[in-house]
């Protein structure tokens, strides 16, 4: 099945500096690529997510770019603040057509941003 | 729409009692998730179900859960009997289908302490 590298498992910057997360993945069925974070207490929310055919994706201060040659994605948040601390997940998407696909997460990053 | 909705947020049981959690999808939502989150094994999917139909149980850790989707809004995930390994938080969510980039609802989790 897939496996979902998340790297690293724990990051912390000062408010205003940037930060980026990267994962990889081992299926090519893989097509589909959200990153989730998880507040303390709370379940994980969608906050970005990329398709197989587009290259980047950029929100506000969270973007995320895709390498699907090389097999890996990466979430990057600019002017980070406090409230940006939290887990934060990747899942890879693996297409078996149908009812079949699921996601497979990332162990996870816990974010930590210094006022 | 509440979200996904579960109970209870906690629960405290004795080893060897049975131990029944509940969710209520997203209303219109046909796919349901059943997750396992810990330290040591970060979040791990149980079980999932498509317009009430199990799909893949794989990840389902022993006979002890089971898990039923009587109708389209109420899944239940039962251990039974506990055991201290079983401490974790759990979570469901819901998406639907058959969108493979859908977006997967968690609900809030309930923690589950074996004593």
């Amino acid at each position: 099945g897939e496996n979902v590298e998340q790297h690293p498992s724990t990051l912390s910057v000062q408010e205003g500096d940037s930060a980026v997360i990267k994962c990889t993945y081992s299926d090519s069925a893989s097509n589909y690529f959200p990153w989730y974070k998880q507040e303390l207490g709370k379940g994980p929310q969608l906050i970005i997510d990329i398709r197989s055919n587009v290259g980047e994706k950029k929100d506000q201060r969270i973007a995320v770019t895709l390498n699907k040659t090389a097999k890996h994605f990466s979430l990057h948040i600019t002017e980070t603040q406090p409230e940006d601390s939290a887990v934060y997940f990747c899942a890879a998407f693996v297409d078996r057509g149908s009812t079949l696909g699921r996601l497979y997460f990332g162990r996870g990053t816990q974010l930590t941003v210094w006022p | 729409d509440a979200g996904v909705i579960q109970s209870p947020r906690h629960e405290v049981t004795e080893m060897g009692q049975e131990v029944t959690l509940r969710c209520k999808p997203i209303s219109g939502h046909n796919s349901l998730f059943w997750y396992r989150q810990t330290m040591m094994r970060g979040l791990e999917l149980l079980i999932y179900f498509n317009n009430n139909v199990p799909i893949d149980d794989s990840g389902m850790p022993e006979d002890r859960f089971s898990a039923k989707m009587p109708n389209a809004s109420f899944s239940t995930l039962k251990i039974q009997p506990s055991e201290p390994r079983d401490s974790a938080v759990y979570f469901c969510a819901s998406s639907y289908r058959p969108r493979t980039d859908a977006e997967a609802f968690f609900g809030q989790g309930t923690r589950l302490t074996v004593v």
